[in-house]
């Protein structure tokens, strides 16, 4: 069955420090994921896709087929990284999505 | 360029009441999709649909159902309400919906609470 497993709930860091949000999925075909961000008060919204291998606002993430793994990144975190992010796969016209991590970053 | 509207925003029936909610999307994009956030459940598929025709559907009851007119826009359909049905319904719409790499672009929901 397809599953995407984000296992931190909450993530808190300082501002400055690095930053890691990991995602495991579970699929038999070619992945194709994603990183969705929820800002305070704001609409669900894309931050990056896989294919891609882009970098939005300093974050990056690399799909490991081996580790089934599609962890988000960033070297140093700020302030207004401070939301919820969820992991998603796109599977058969809809996404598969991670229970999501709330990332808190000190000032 | 106008985002995905959802319409109303805020919901209050009761149990066994029915309701409809609405999704218009951005201009010219083809596939709408619905999904419903809850804190316990988090986020599940509810259906997609492209071109008015329904091209998956999530493991939800009968209660739950859809449909897209000629214009893209989108309307979903819960009858008979349960406690259990209230939460965050959110819309999505995209170009075609089955493009690999496309991209969501969601509204900002409707909170429906079921008393």
């Amino acid at each position: 069955a397809q599953r995407v497993t984000q296992p931190e709930k909450l993530l808190s860091v300082f501002k400055g420090a690095p930053v890691e949000l990991k995602c495991n999925y579970s699929y038999s075909g070619s992945p194709e994921l994603f990183w969705y961000v929820q800002y305070s008060r704001q609409r669900l919204q894309l931050l990056l896709r896989h294919i891609s291998r882009e970098s939005i606002k300093g974050f990056t993430a690399d799909l490991n087929k081996g580790e089934t793994s599609f962890h988000l990144k960033k070297p140093f975190a700020q302030e207004e990284d401070s939301a919820m992010y969820y992991c998603a796969l796109k599977v058969n016209y809809q996404l598969i999505w991670g229970a999501g991590t709330k990332l808190i970053i000190k000032p | 360029k106008a985002g995905v509207t959802q319409t109303p925003r805020y919901l209050i029936k009761t149990r066994g009441q029915q309701v409809t909610l609405s999704c218009s999307p951005i201009s010219g994009h083809r596939s709408v999709s619905w999904y419903q956030q809850t804190p316990g459940q988090g986020l599940q598929f509810l259906f997609e649909y492209f071109s008015e025709t329904q091209r998956n559907k999530g493991n939800f009851p009968g209660r739950f159902s859809g449909r897209q007119f000629s214009n893209s826009r989108s309307e979903m359909n819960v009858s008979t309400l349960e406690l259990g049905d209230s939460a965050l319904y959110l819309c999505a719409s995209s170009l075609r919906g089955g493009g690999r790499n496309e991209k969501l672009f969601f509204g900002s929901g409707t909170q429906l609470s079921v008393l």
